[in-house]
C-alpha cells in the first residue's frame, strides 16, 4: 500500500535552533516528491525534489530527497517564531494521477 | 490513523458537462472539509471550507455556482464542477479535520481535464 510518512509528529524548539523534518515513502511510482508549509488556511508550497542528492535551498530552508533510502528532509536553521506551522510532505505519482500526503509535522518555536 | 478517500482519481470531460467528485473520511467524522486546486509548483489554493449540514465558504474569486459544494454526512463531502471548460483542469484535492484532534488529512487528489 502506497503510503508517506512523517516523523516527528510534532516538535518544540527554541529560537535559534536547528531542526531537521522527515519524510519517507513507499509510492509504487514515484514522480517527485513536495514540502508544503501550512500555517492557516492552506499549505504553501516550499519545494519540489524530484533527482535524488540535490539539495534544494530557500533561506534558511533547504530540502533533499535520497531515493535510494526513499525519504527526504526538510532542514531549517537559525529558526524564527515565524516558523512554527505544520510542515506537510507529498508525494506525487508518476502517472499524475494521486498525491500521497503524509500526516505532517507539527513546528512550535518558542521564543 | 485517520483515511480520507477522493474519488475519482481522474477524470476527462468534454467542454460543457459537469463532474462530480467525492471526498470521504473512512474512519472518522469529518465536521470540516476542504477543497483546493493544486497547479504545478504551486501552492494548494484553498477553493472553500465545507462544514456538515451548512453551506460552504468560498474564497474570494471562486463562483459558487460552478464549483457547487455540498457536505451532506459527516464522512462525505462532494465537490461538482458545472458546465467545465478546459481552463477548470486542474488537481483538486480535498481535506478534513476534526474537532478538537490536531492537523488535516489529505485525500489524493483528482486530475481534472478538460477536452
Amino acid at each position: 500500500e502506497d503510503k508517506v510518512v512523517q516523523s516527528p509528529l510534532s516538535l518544540v524548539v527554541h529560537e535559534g535552533d536547528t531542526v531537521t523534518l522527515n519524510c519517507s515513502y513507499e509510492v509504487t511510482n514515484f514522480r517527485s516528491l513536495l514540502w508544503y508549509k501550512q500555517e492557516k488556511k492552506a499549505p504553501t508550497f516550499l519545494f519540489m525534489l524530484t533527482s535524488s542528492g540535490i539539495e534544494k535551498k530557500s533561506g534558511r530552508l533547504s530540502s533533499i530527497l535520497d531515493k535510494k533510502e526513499l525519504s527526504s528532509i526538510l532542514n531549517i536553521t537559525a529558526t524564527q517564531t515565524g516558523d512554527s506551522a505544520i510542515y506537510l510532505c507529498a508525494v506525487l505519482e508518476y502517472n499524475f494521477n494521486k498525491f500521497y500526503f503524509g500526516s505532517g509535522t507539527k513546528l512550535n518555536v518558542k521564543p | 490513523g485517520a483515511v480520507v478517500s477522493q474519488h475519482p482519481s481522474r477524470v476527462i470531460c468534454k467542454s460543457g458537462t459537469s463532474v462530480k467528485i467525492e471526498c470521504r473520511s473512512l474512519d472518522f467524522q469529518a465536521t470540516t472539509m476542504f477543497w483546493y486546486r493544486q497547479f504545478p509548483k504551486q501552492s494548494l489554493m484553498l477553493m472553500a471550507t465545507s462544514n456538515e449540514g451548512s453551506k460552504a465558504t468560498y474564497e474570494q474569486g471562486v463562483e459558487k455556482d460552478k464549483f457547487l459544494i455540498n457536505h451532506a454526512s459527516l464522512t462525505l463531502s462532494t465537490l461538482t464542477v458545472t458546465s467545465a471548460h478546459p481552463e477548470d483542469s486542474s488537481f483538486y484535492i480535498c481535506s478534513a479535520s476534526r474537532t478538537g484532534v490536531y492537523g488535516y488529512t489529505f485525500g489524493s487528489g483528482t486530475r481534472l481535464t478538460v477536452v
